[in-house]
């Protein structure tokens, strides 16, 4: 596709329910971070894979947060047991090459956690 | 203490103004800086990059002193199309590589009639 699509771009969960969020990265690229950016401050960082593999998720807050990208395409960020501290815009990025600093962003999806 | 520091405005500035942004980071080991625009419930975008011999960008213009670890963004003219949050930036290559950026939390600029 043209841009980084991620889906659902909203979402209301349940305090202790499961969610999945989905990043569709461009075609080809092969760098995709996920970032946590909660309400009035900047992105944090959270993983990173590189094709299928993931190379650093030193950023995720829990054991509750797991991230997979199998076929080193789309990925999924998954939140279990979600809390109210959760709440915040889950933030997908791709780029090209390894070393590339042409990141782009997708829209995010907004976790409500009530 | 936060990697990247900013002083989080709001800056109220009339249009036409000249307005400056700073921030600091504390990593010593980062290796390319840049300065994105956020606008209200969007995705951030790459503004500009950050060189120690400073660069332009029509009425943006950005430097770094990596002596003092500090970042600034200078914005001339400011139009009413400027208003958003600008966030500094910092990178490091991952092992293995990839490309973390380590953000701050934001400056908020407000350009008004």
């Amino acid at each position: 596709g043209a841009g980084v699509s991620q889906s659902p771009r909203y979402k209301v969960a349940k305090r202790g329910q499961d969610v999945a969020l989905r990043c569709d990265p461009i075609s080809g690229h092969v760098s995709l971070f996920w970032y946590q950016q909660a309400l009035g401050q900047g992105p944090e960082f959270l993983t990173y894979f590189q094709n299928e593999a993931q190379l650093d998720k030193s950023g995720l807050p829990s054991d509750r947060f797991f991230a997979e990208r199998p076929e080193g395409s789309v990925s999924t960020l998954k939140i279990q047991r979600t809390q109210q501290e959760d709440s915040a815009v889950y933030l997908c990025a791709s780029s090209l090459e390894r070393f590339d600093y042409g990141y782009t962003f997708g829209s995010g999806t907004r976790l409500t956690v009530v | 203490r936060k990697e990247v520091e900013q002083d989080p405005g709001p800056f109220n500035v009339p249009e036409g103004a000249t307005v400056a942004f700073n921030c600091t980071y504390s990593n010593s080991a980062s290796q390319s800086f840049f300065w994105y625009r956020q606008d209200c419930r969007k995705e951030p975008k790459l503004l500009m990059s950050v060189y120690s011999s400073g660069n332009e960008d029509g009425r943006f213009t950005a430097q770094l002193n990596r002596a003092s670890q500090y970042i600034s963004l200078l914005i001339r003219d400011s139009k009413l199309s400027d208003s958003a949050t600008y966030l500094c930036v910092v990178s490091r290559i991952l092992t293995g590589g990839g490309n973390k950026l380590t953000f701050g939390t934001g400056t908020q600029l407000k350009v008004e009639l």
